[in-house]
């Protein structure tokens, strides 16, 4: 298994606070991913780094911001939680930026369920 | 807009037979398709997947078939077993550029005995 830990697993919230959920892994990819996953939406991403400092936006990425200052750890703040926020995060990994040409396939994180009140 | 649709939100299979996943997509540039395997609790988990310029990928009892002429593929497993019972998600993916992963809603398979 691919050494990816998020944290906390579960969290509860209020609306308006800011909340950070964090992902760190072992195995030195290059690209790490924030996805959302809701019922009838499937996975969508919110943001994801293909390296140090270097992020870009996903689809979904109203209302949250990251930040990757280390090659292991790739944080996701979301500045004033929303209700619209409470979901199940996952963060993966992969290598694929350094295959020119190919790709490769994520590996996920068990996921941190929030819970925005 | 969502490029890669999996319009059966659940499945019902007896233990032995044959589940048929389905996805649609609409995006004719995808490279790659693969499909992810999702346990509760747990993060999904890569199962096979298949280049565009195949049409057929098998792995023990998966198979997975690519018509591109109707932009569809599917996920064969056979013979179906209990411990396959859980949220399937296709997925695609463009090599050119930020090579992000597109996924579908995901389907629930349940095998039963």
């Amino acid at each position: 298994d691919a050494g990816i830990t998020q944290s906390p697993r579960h969290k509860v919230t209020e609306t308006g606070t800011p909340v950070t959920l964090r992902c760190h892994q072992t195995e030195n990819h290059r690209y790490m991913y924030w996805y959302r996953q809701d019922p009838g939406h499937g996975l969508r991403l919110i943001h994801y780094s293909y390296g140090v400092k270097d992020t870009d936006k996903g689809e979904v990425s109203d209302g949250y911001s990251v930040s990757r200052s280390k090659t292991e750890d790739f944080l996701l703040t979301l500045e004033s939680a929303t209700s619209s926020q409470t979901s199940v995060y996952f963060c993966a990994i992969s290598d694929l930026g350094d295959r020119p040409g190919g790709y490769e396939k994520l590996f996920f994180g068990s996921g941190t369920q929030l819970s925005v009140l | 807009d969502q490029q890669v649709k999996q319009n059966s939100p659940s499945l019902s299979v007896q233990e032995g037979r044959i589940s048929i996943l389905n996805c649609d997509y609409t995006n004719s540039m995808f490279d790659y398709f693969l499909w992810y395997k999702k346990y509760p609790a747990e993060g999904p988990t890569f199962l096979i997947s298949i280049s565009s310029i195949k049409d057929k990928n098998e792995d023990g009892r998966f198979t997975v078939f690519l018509n591109k002429s109707a932009k569809h593929l599917s996920l064969h497993i056979v013979p179906s077993q209990p411990g396959d019972s859980a949220v399937y998600f296709c997925a695609a993916i463009l090599i050119q550029g930020a090579q992000k992963l597109v996924f579908g809603q995901g389907t629930r398979l349940t095998i039963n005995p």
